[in-house]
Formats: structure tokens, sequence, C-alpha cells
């Protein structure tokens, strides 16, 4: 199995500054073929359910704001909020769709400092 | 527009069998295969496995074969997840999402939480 590990396991940013949250697969989710990264990251809030915001390492979903970006190839990921608001107080994780058993990182909670 | 919504919450005994339902609309169900995942309280997501309504095709995580089984009715657009025999360590928030082409867990129902306690 791909093993999916994220760092920090929690992170407080001040308002507006930057949240930078790492992602690292055992093996490279890069195919390819398509040239093609298989790893998206969620944002999961309190009593909702995962909410995808990246796709294939760096495609920003439809309405997702432009603050979020994620970055990187092959085995390590980054997401970057470039200027952090409250509404982003959440559970981020990272997610290999590359080969089953399609794995999730261990989440990283960002708080407000 | 796209809309999973699943079955409402469940308490259940250990023993129990149990049954819970994802219903897709807004597309055509048999084009994606759809995905479960575990989420026990307080932790993190978990890939169950995935199943394609269009042949019932299925592939189960190894931490999940066995203990679970998925299924579709293709007349009602619903898939399901479902125990024989329930246990405490059951006890978790699950999610359907639909799956898109490449793998990706697009859009998520809103959760079945199930609760097995004596």
């Amino acid at each position: 199995d791909i093993v999916v590990t994220q760092s920090p396991d929690s992170l407080a940013v001040s308002l507006g500054e930057r949240a930078t949250i790492n992602c690292k697969s055992s093996q490279s989710v890069l195919y390819s073929s398509n040239n093609k990264n298989y790893l998206a990251w969620y944002q999961q809030k309190p009593g909702q359910p995962p909410k995808l915001l990246i796709s294939w390492a760096s495609t920003r979903e439809s309405g997702v704001p432009d603050r979020f970006s994620g970055s990187g190839s092959g085995t390590d990921f980054t997401l970057t909020i470039s200027s952090l608001q409250a509404e982003d107080v959440a559970v981020y994780y990272c997610h290999q769709y590359y080969v089953p058993p399609r794995t999730f990182g261990q989440g990283t909670k960002l708080d407000i400092k | 527009e796209v809309q999973v919504v699943q079955s409402g919450a469940e308490v259940k005994k250990p023993g129990e069998s149990l049954k819970i339902s994802c219903k897709g609309s807004g597309y055509s169900f048999t084009n994606y295969w759809v995905g479960w995942v575990r989420q026990m309280p307080g932790k993190g997501l978990e890939w169950m496995g995935i199943i394609n309504p269009a042949d019932s095709d299925t592939r189960y995580s190894p931490s999940f074969q066995g203990q679970v089984t998925f299924s579709v009715d293709r007349s009602i657009s619903t898939a399901y997840l479902q125990w024989s025999s329930l246990k405490a360590s059951d006890t978790a928030m699950y999610y359907c999402a639909r799956q898109e082409g490449g793998g990706l867990l697009d859009d998520w129902g809103q959760g079945t939480l199930v609760t097995v306690s004596s």
C-alpha cells in the first residue's frame, strides 16, 4: 500500500498569513503516460463531509478561492493557503488515488493563532 | 446538479445486521463508480473500497475485505454498504462519494453515523 504522510499534524497561523501543509507519499503517484499526479487535497470542517479542493496535485476545483493552491510532483506535495481566513479553520487531508487501496494522509488540523 | 444523499443515522447492537444507502442524482449513475470511506470518532479518513454500478464490480481495501459488502440497485440509482454482524468497533461515520474517471472522489454524501452499542 502507498503510505501518505502529512506534516505537521497541527498548525496555527495568524489571520492573513500563509499556511503550508506538506504531504509525502511512500511511492510516486505520477503516472508517466499522462504526466498527471494522482494526488488530491480535501478540506473537512466539523460536522461536514470532506470537500474536494485540489485535484491532480494542482488543479483547483470550481468555486474554491484562489488563495488555495497545490504544488509538487512524484512523492512530495504542498497545499498552500496564501492568506488565511477565519473560514479556513478545518482539517486538511491529502489523498492518493493512483492505485488501490487508495489512501489518505492522517490529516492536518489548521487553527487561527 | 450532482447530489449524493445517504440514509439516516443508525443505532444497532453488536451482532445485528445493517444496510445503509447512498443515492446519486443529477448524473448518469452507472457511468461513475461509488466509493465508501470510514471515519471513526475523532479520527481520519479510511478508504474502504469502490463499486461499479454498471456491473457491480467491486474493489475492497484489504482492511475491509470480508468485513463489509457493497451492492447497488441500478433501478433506483442507489449503492449500499452492509454488515452481517456488527461490532462495537464498526461505530463510525460512513461516507459515500462519486468517483470520477481517474479515481478521484469528487462529490460526497453527507455521511451516515453508525453507532453499535449494547
